[in-house]
């Protein structure tokens, strides 16, 4: 069935760092992907998605590529601040596994000032 | 236009105890999925309903756990006689309509179960 498989955390830097989360996916037919974000205590928030082969996602400063041939969906950032810390889900929607989001574990990320 | 609403945000229940969580969809979206994260993991599908439609329960564990989702008013989660394994985040989201990849599913802030 379909996968989602994320580097684990927790992931640890400073301020003005450039920032990667990898992300690599498992499914049948052609899936759309996202990143959420979860601030502490709150819910999960759309970061960016993209919904077909080399098709780029990007918001708040974060870009990931949707990337067929390595089946990967990395999560970047050229500068990072404090106010980035929060834990980040890579996640697929679609092929196999219908209408349900398919998460992986989660990145916790934290940014020393 | 408000978000996703999920309510309580905070329950405490004792073992044996029924859990009722709620979760009104966005303004227009008439469906709504159920999410439950345990600590320290990422979130797993539970259930997926239409209005008065159950639509696909696969993540939903076989006893103890219901889910519903009347023609007027909130979706309704509910867990009878928790144990303490029930303890977790459960999330709700909604969308306008499925069969599309493009979709997007809006969350909710969440309930947060502890099972004392």
């Amino acid at each position: 069935g379909n996968s989602v498989t994320q580097m684990e955390g927790p992931v640890t830097l400073s301020e003005e760092a450039f920032l990667t989360i990898n992300c690599t996916y498992t499914a049948t037919g052609y899936p759309s992907l996202f990143w959420y974000v979860q601030y502490p205590g709150e819910g999960l928030q759309l970061l960016l998605k993209a919904t077909k082969a080399d098709d780029k996602g990007s918001n708040k400063g974060f870009e990931a590529t949707y990337r067929k041939e390595t089946t990967s969906f990395h999560l970047e950032k050229g500068s990072v601040q404090v106010s980035d810390s929060a834990v980040y889900f890579c996640a697929l929607r679609g092929g196999s596994s219908a209408s349900k989001i398919i998460f992986g574990s989660g990145t916790r990320l934290s940014i020393r000032p | 236009n408000a978000g996703v609403m999920q309510n309580p945000r905070h329950l405490v229940r004792r073992r044996g105890q029924e859990a009722r969580l709620r979760c009104s969809p966005m303004k227009g979206h008439s469906h709504v999925y159920w999410y439950r994260q345990l600590p320290e993991e990422g979130l797993k599908f539970m259930v997926y309903l239409q209005k008065e439609n159950i639509i696909d329960e696969s993540g939903m564990p076989k006893e103890r756990f219901s889910a519903e989702f009347p023609k007027e008013g909130p979706s309704i989660l509910r867990i009878q006689q928790v144990v303490r394994g029930d303890s977790a985040a459960y999330f709700c989201a909604s969308s306008p309509r499925a069969g599309e990849l493009q979709e997007t599913q809006y969350f909710g802030p969440g309930t947060r179960l502890l099972v004392l």
